[in-house]
Parts: C-alpha cells; structure tokens; sequence
C-alpha cells in the first residue's frame, strides 16, 4: 500500500533558529508534494506545491525564503522552516500525490521556544 | 478561486444518535471532494473521497457522503455514532487538472464530540 512518513515528528526549536524535516513516500511514486500548515487551533494551510519536473510553487503569505523545500526525486522531499518564531508553530503535514490520490504523513509537530 | 465552508464550527450528539456534518464548497467546475478525520495529536486520516459517479460514497467505520452538485454540497453522515467518532473533521476540495490533482482547500473543521 501507499504510506507516507515524516521525521522528525515532534521537535523544538529555539526562535530564530531552523529546523529541517522530511517527507518519504513509499508504495508509489509522488510526482507532487504538497507542504500544509496547521497552526494551533486552525486549519491547514497550503505552504507550497512540488511537481516534479516543475517549479515549486507558493501560496501567499509563503515564500522560498522562508520555507525552502527540496523535491529530488520521486519518494522524498523535505522543507526547512527558516528562523522560526512563534507563528511558526503548529503541525506540518507532507500530502504526496501519484495520480488521483493525496496520502497525508502523521506530521512533524514544530514548537518553538 | 475555490472554498469551502463548514457552517458548524462543534456538534455534540449523544452515542448512538445519527449524525450529519455540513460542507459547502465553491468551485466553478467539478471538484474531487474529501472528508478526513484528525485525532487529538494525529495528523489526517482519509475518510472517503468522491470523484465522480454515484453522489453517495461510502467511507470507512460506516461513514458516508452525498455530493450535490446543484447545492454545492458533500455533507458526512453517520447511521449511529460511537464515543471513538469524537474528532475533528475537515472537508476538503481539490481542483479536476488534466489526469490528477495535487493542491487541497481545507474547510476550518468540525468538532465533533460523542457523549455518553
């Protein structure tokens, strides 16, 4: 089947320094990643999109600088939060997408001191 | 540009009592559409997902959808509720590209707690 997995799942950062995580599918080729933000007591937000083969592409009120994302291949791809704060808090999920189907990972789960 | 709404920011209803959660969706042609469940500390489970077809899909642990084209509607239903049901649900929307989809709109979710 397709799984998709995410490291770390939890960490903490002190504000202003980054952090890395990572997203691999496994079971199908994820020709998109979709980065999604969930900040506490919210929805999820859409980050940015990677299609293979295609420019990354962001949402509004989501830059490269901010949150560069790398897509190499693909089973992984991974996202940095760059001199987190506060508002960077919350749970990021990776959604990776073969075809017609979007598979979520469990989270990484970012606080920030 | 596309949406969804989910009018009831927290349902409770009693174990056993049947259950319906709202969605309304805007969206100039015809979305795939997506219920998914968020347990407390969990990321998102898929619950069903409609593409195209029969408007009423079946999901798991007996949930259903109905998808209404002419209300801009995918409301979840459930026939009897049990306590492990309380969780947060999201209905969701992605556009029809040409041969897949990869770019989810959230609804703000639906509380839902199952009582005793």
């Amino acid at each position: 089947g397709a799984l998709v997995y995410q490291y770390p799942r939890r960490t903490i950062c002190k504000s202003g320094t980054s952090m890395r995580m990572e997203c691999q599918a496994v079971g199908f080729q994820a020709t998109s990643v979709a980065w999604y933000r969930q900040s506490p007591q919210k929805t999820f937000e859409l980050i940015a999109l990677s299609t293979v083969n295609s420019a990354i592409k962001y949402e509004q009120n989501f830059t490269q600088e901010k949150f560069p994302i790398s897509h190499p291949n693909l089973s992984f791809s991974s996202m940095t939060v760059l001199n987190a704060y506060l508002e960077d808090r919350g749970l990021y999920l990776c959604g990776a997408s073969g075809d017609y189907e979007q598979y979520f990972g469990p989270g990484t789960r970012l606080t920030v001191l | 540009a596309q949406s969804v709404t989910q009018p009831d920011a927290r349902v409770t209803v009693s174990e056993g009592a049947s259950l319906q959660l709202r969605c309304k969706y805007s969206y100039s042609g015809t979305p795939y559409l997506f219920w998914y469940v968020q347990y407390p500390r969990q990321g998102l489970q898929l619950l069903l997902k409609y593409y195209s077809g029969d408007p009423v899909v079946q999901g798991v642990n007996g949930f259903e959808a109905e998808f209404s084209k002419s209300n801009s509607s995918f409301h979840l239903r459930k026939a009897s509720v049990h306590w492990s049901d309380s969780a947060v649900y999201f209905c969701a929307l992605s556009a029809r590209l040409s041969g897949s989809f990869n770019k989810l709109t959230f609804g703000a979710g639906t509380r839902l707690a199952v009582c005793p």
